[in-house]
């Protein structure tokens, strides 16, 4: 069975300019999860999706943005990009409840120069 | 107060030794408790997940949930190199929130 996987593996911008990520999720698992690990700052929780709704926000502004299509699958949007914006994004998949936890992928390195 | 407090170390043992690694919380609502282990450069990948209070054995790694003290603690027995990483912890409310949430690792370095 594929896992959670990612793409790009990794991604340079230059300031200001949009980041697209992409996320599929394991198959049967409707709950698509996003978050950022910058270092020294742990996992920070983006963005929950289920079902093609956006169902819980992170502390993250607005230029934060992502959606998740009829095939579960998902994509992260950074507009506008900074400096600090540069991290792995890791996103991961659950069943709906997320009780026996969440699969992650291997991330995307975004190296905002 | 941070939601789930957890000693980012480094923590460095020699082979063969047993580690405990420990994160306490606020939040009395989390019901579900969870340790991950993160390699460089990868994904976090789910070791153990516990409900109730008690321990939980799976190989060289137990669980610990104290509910009633908000603590948490993953013992690792017969340290490997291999289990060089960082350990996460991670747990979820009750309800309709299913959003984890992470302490912010302890990085373990176990020399041969």
């Amino acid at each position: 069975e594929a896992g959670v996987t990612q793409s790009p593996t990794h991604l340079i911008k230059t300031r200001g300019q949009q980041a697209t990520l992409r996320c599929s999720p394991i198959s049967g698992h409707t709950s698509v999860y996003w978050y950022q690990q910058a270092l020294g700052l742990g996992l920070q929780f983006l963005l929950w999706y289920d079902e093609g709704e956006e169902r819980n926000r992170g502390n993250f502004p607005p230029r934060f943005s992502g959606r998740q299509f009829p095939n579960y699958s998902s994509e992260l949007n950074v507009n506008a990009l900074e400096l600090e914006d540069s991290a792995l994004y890791l996103c991961a998949s659950s069943l709906w409840g997320a009780r026996d936890g969440y699969t992650f992928g291997s991330g995307t390195r975004l190296t905002v120069v | 107060q941070k939601e789930v407090e957890q000693d980012p170390g480094p923590l460095s043992v020699p082979e063969g030794a047993i580690v405990s690694l420990n994160c306490t919380y606020s939040n009395s609502a989390f019901q579900y408790f969870m340790w991950y282990r993160q390699y460089s450069r990868k994904g976090p990948e789910l070791l153990m997940y516990t409900y109730s209070s008690g321990n939980k054995e799976d190989g060289r790694f137990t669980a610990q949930v104290d509910k009633s003290s908000k603590y948490i603690s993953l013992f690792i027995r017969d340290s490997q190199p291999s289990d060089s990483a960082t350990y996460l912890c991670a747990m979820i409310g009750g309800g309709s929130n299913y959003k984890l949430t992470f302490g912010k690792g302890t990085l373990l370095t176990v020399n041969p």
